[in-house]
């Protein structure tokens, strides 16, 4: 099975600040990463698919980038609404994994 | 609008069964691959178990292979999971998903509000 390791596992920050997420790997998934955003309570949200395709009707305040086996998602300015639990999953092969999460918080 | 609503959660004993729904609607149900993916308590998701449009190809996680076991019926528009020898460690909310594929491998798309599972005596 292909694992999938996100850093850091929690993060505080501040709105307006930009923050970076990483996802990587245990073999090459090529761009097959999608990258999930959970608010308590309630189910996931999908923002980021195929590695850096951003999901329609998502604030381009989100993107993705990488491909094999690193991968990150930015979230340029963070705004309050921003503040969840992030999650990235391969797709590449089954099982389809995901991370343990990120999750984010305000400083 | 697209939409799918899970419903069949509730508490059973361990060793008992469940049979999960989701109900699907605002797009055709037979073009897509469907997902089934849990999360314990404050923790993480899991994904548990797919199933292709017609059935034809279907996969699972290791930790329910041989007691849950996934299905749809395309004319109903539902999807299902059948759960039997429940664990303790099954005790989720489930959650059903669209499989959105292009051109290969896909992402999920959207989410159900999911159903709670609990299994305790």
């Amino acid at each position: 099975d292909i694992q999938m390791t996100q850093s850091p596992s929690s993060l505080s920050a501040s709105v307006g600040d930009r923050v970076t997420i990483t996802c990587r790997a245990s073999q090459s998934i090529s761009s097959f990463l999608n990258w999930y955003q959970q608010k308590p309570g309630k189910a996931p949200k999908l923002l980021i698919y195929a590695a850096s395709s951003l999901q329609s009707g998502v604030t381009s305040r989100f993107s993705g980038s990488g491909s094999g086996t690193d991968f990150t998602l930015t979230i340029s300015s963070l705004q309050p609404e921003d503040f969840a639990t992030y999650y990235c999953q391969q797709s590449y092969s089954a099982p389809h994994t995901f991370g343990q999460g990120t999750r984010l918080d305000i400083k | 609008q697209v939409q799918l609503v899970e419903s069949g959660g509730g508490l059973v004993k361990p060793g008992g069964s469940l049979r999960l729904s989701c109900a699907a609607s605002g797009f055709t149900f037979s073009d897509y691959y469907m997902n089934w993916i849990r999360q314990a308590p404050g923790k993480g998701l899991e994904w548990v178990s797919y199933i292709s449009k017609s059935s034809s190809y279907i996969e699972y996680a290791d930790s329910v292979k041989g007691r849950f076991t996934i299905s749809r019926d395309n004319a109903k528009k539902t999807l299902f999971l059948q759960m039997n020898s429940l664990r303790a460690e099954d005790t989720a909310v489930y959650y059903c998903a669209r499989d959105v594929k292009v051109a290969g491998p896909g992402w999920l798309d959207p989410w159900g509000q999911g159903t709670l599972v609990t299994v305790s005596t």
